[in-house]
C-alpha cells in the first residue's frame, strides 16, 4: 500500500466550477500536511500548508482530518490557470529526520 | 522565486557511461535532496544531505551517489548509466530555520535518458 493515496484523475471541469480532492495517508504519526502543485513537465511548487483547523487562501481551502488519516483540497471558482497536477505531501519520522512523502498527484483540467 | 539551478536541462546518453547531474542553490540552505520520479509517478527521495560532509540515501535504492563538499552544491553521479535510470531528477533545498521549515524548493530538474 502507498504511503499517500490520491485519485489520479483527471477531474475536468468547465471554469467557475467547484472541485475537490481528497488524499488518505497510512502513517498516523505524520505530523505536517501540504498541497504541492505541479505543472507538466515542471518542478512542484508549494500551494498551501495544512492545519487541523483547516485553512482557506483565496479560492483555496485545505482540510485535515487526522482521525480518518484524511486531506482534502477544495478549489472554487476555477481558473483555466489551475490545470495543473495537486500533489498531497506528508511528513514522515525516519532517521532522524523529517521527510516529505509525496503522493502521485491527481491531474486537474479546467476547460473554457 | 526560488534560486536553485540543475543542469543539463535534458540528457541522452549510451549505457556504460558515467554522467553527473548538477545542482546548485544560492539562498544558502543547509538542507538538501534529490528525488526521482517516472511521469504520472509520485516523487522518490534518493538522497538528501543536510549540510556540508553529511550525505543520505533516501526511501528509494538508487545506484547513484551524492557529494556536499560545499553548501550550494550537490552533485549527484551515475558510475556507468542503464536504460533503467531513465527518469526525471529533481533537485531541492529547504531552509530548516524558515517560517515553514518543510517547504522544499525544487529545480527545474534534469530528463535523463539512457540509450
Amino acid at each position: 500500500r502507498k504511503e499517500v493515496e490520491q485519485d489520479p484523475g483527471p477531474f475536468n471541469v468547465p471554469e467557475g466550477a467547484t472541485v475537490a480532492f481528497n488524499c488518505t495517508y497510512s502513517n498516523s504519526a505524520s505530523q505536517s500536511f501540504f498541497w504541492y502543485r505541479q505543472d507538466c513537465r515542471k518542478e512542484p511548487k508549494l500551494l498551501m500548508s495544512v492545519y487541523s483547523s483547516g485553512n482557506e487562501d483565496g479560492r483555496f481551502t485545505a482540510q485535515l482530518n487526522r482521525a480518518s488519516q484524511y486531506i482534502s483540497l477544495l478549489i472554487r471558482d476555477s481558473k483555466l490557470s489551475d490545470s495543473a497536477t495537486y500533489l498531497c505531501v506528508v511528513t514522515k519520522f525516519s532517521g532522524g529526520y523529517n521527510k516529505l512523502i509525496f503522493g502521485a498527484g491527481t491531474r486537474l483540467a479546467v476547460h473554457p | 522565486e526560488a534560486d536553485i539551478y540543475q543542469t543539463p536541462r535534458y540528457l541522452v546518453i549510451g549505457t556504460g557511461k558515467k554522467i553527473t547531474l548538477e545542482c546548485s542553490q544560492t539562498m544558502g540552505h543547509d538542507k538538501m535532496y534529490w528525488y526521482q520520479q517516472d511521469p504520472g509517478m509520485e516523487l522518490h527521495l534518493i538522497h538528501y544531505s543536510y549540510g556540508v560532509n553529511s550525505t543520505e540515501k533516501g526511501d528509494l535504492s538508487s545506484e547513484s551517489t551524492v557529494s556536499r563538499i560545499r553548501t550550494e552544491h550537490f552533485p549527484l553521479t551515475l558510475e556507468s548509466a542503464r536504460p533503467s535510470h531513465t527518469s526525471q531528477y529533481l533537485c531541492a533545498s529547504s531552509d530548516p530555520t524558515g517560517v515553514s521549515s518543510y517547504e522544499q524548493y525544487f529545480g527545474p530538474g534534469t530528463r535523463l535518458t539512457v540509450t
